[in-house]
């Protein structure tokens, strides 16, 4: 079946830097989430990208669809604390509405 | 916002139990629904995918006959793992998808908070 892989899978990083998390697909995406998993929770719903190219922006998050709509990254400026979690992105190649989620980068912000 | 609830949200049972694990979205009328498994430390792995009405869709290498799912109605699936051995117990997701425009004009899957499930 189609995969998306993710990395890295873990990331710790000092408060206050910044934090980028990466998804691949070897074809073509019809479109990608991102969710975020707080310790013991369950996923949820950042962002849906459509479009190839496409930025959008919440807050101190920024996440790109590549060009090919291949690809994608989440970018966290100056991290914090409260960031911690796992983020996984989710590929969807079309059909009705099945996504594939990536392996999932947990992301540690040390004090 | 979407909200979708799950019940029970932790379980343990004997080996050879049935359990059954309910989601609901409690604010929209989801057209379709999907059940997720989660081992510790791993990512989501989609279980298999029910429309309202109609018999679910299986992944490959699950057993539709141990996870049984019910979508009786548009808010409402149950998902019953039957038999249940220890190498069920697993972090159960749901999450539901509802009509266009839910979500800025694309269908967004919304999860559940999740059953977890102890075999003993």
């Amino acid at each position: 079946g189609q995969q998306v892989m993710q990395i890295p899978q873990y990331q710790h990083v000092q408060e206050g830097e910044d934090f980028t998390t990466y998804c691949n697909s070897s074809t073509t995406l019809s479109n990608i989430q991102w969710y975020k998993q707080r310790p013991g929770g369950h996923p949820v719903f950042l962002i849906q990208l459509v479009k190839s190219g496409e930025v959008k922006k919440q807050k101190r998050l920024t996440f790109q669809f590549g060009e090919a709509k291949k690809n994608s990254s989440l970018h966290i400026t100056a991290t914090q604390t409260t960031d911690v979690g796992t983020y996984f992105c989710a590929g969807d190649w079309g059909g009705y509405q099945k996504v594939t989620f990536g392996t999932g980068t947990k992301l540690q912000v040390i004090p | 916002g979407a909200v979708v609830s799950q019940h029970p949200s932790w379980v343990i049972c004997k080996s050879g139990t049935s359990v059954k694990i309910e989601c609901r979205s409690l604010d929209f009328q989801a057209t379709t629904m999907f059940w997720y498994r989660q081992f510790p430390k791993q990512s989501l792995m989609l279980m298999a995918t029910s429309n309202e009405g109609s018999k679910a869709t299986y992944e490959q290498g699950v057993e539709k006959d141990k996870f049984l799912i019910n979508h009786a109605s548009l808010t409402l699936s149950t998902l019953t793992v039957t038999s249940a051995h220890p190498e069920d117990s697993s972090f159960y997701i749901c999450s539901a998808s509802g009509p266009m425009g839910l979500a800025g004009g694309q269908e967004t899957q919304y999860f559940g908070p999740g059953t977890r499930l102890l075999v003993l």
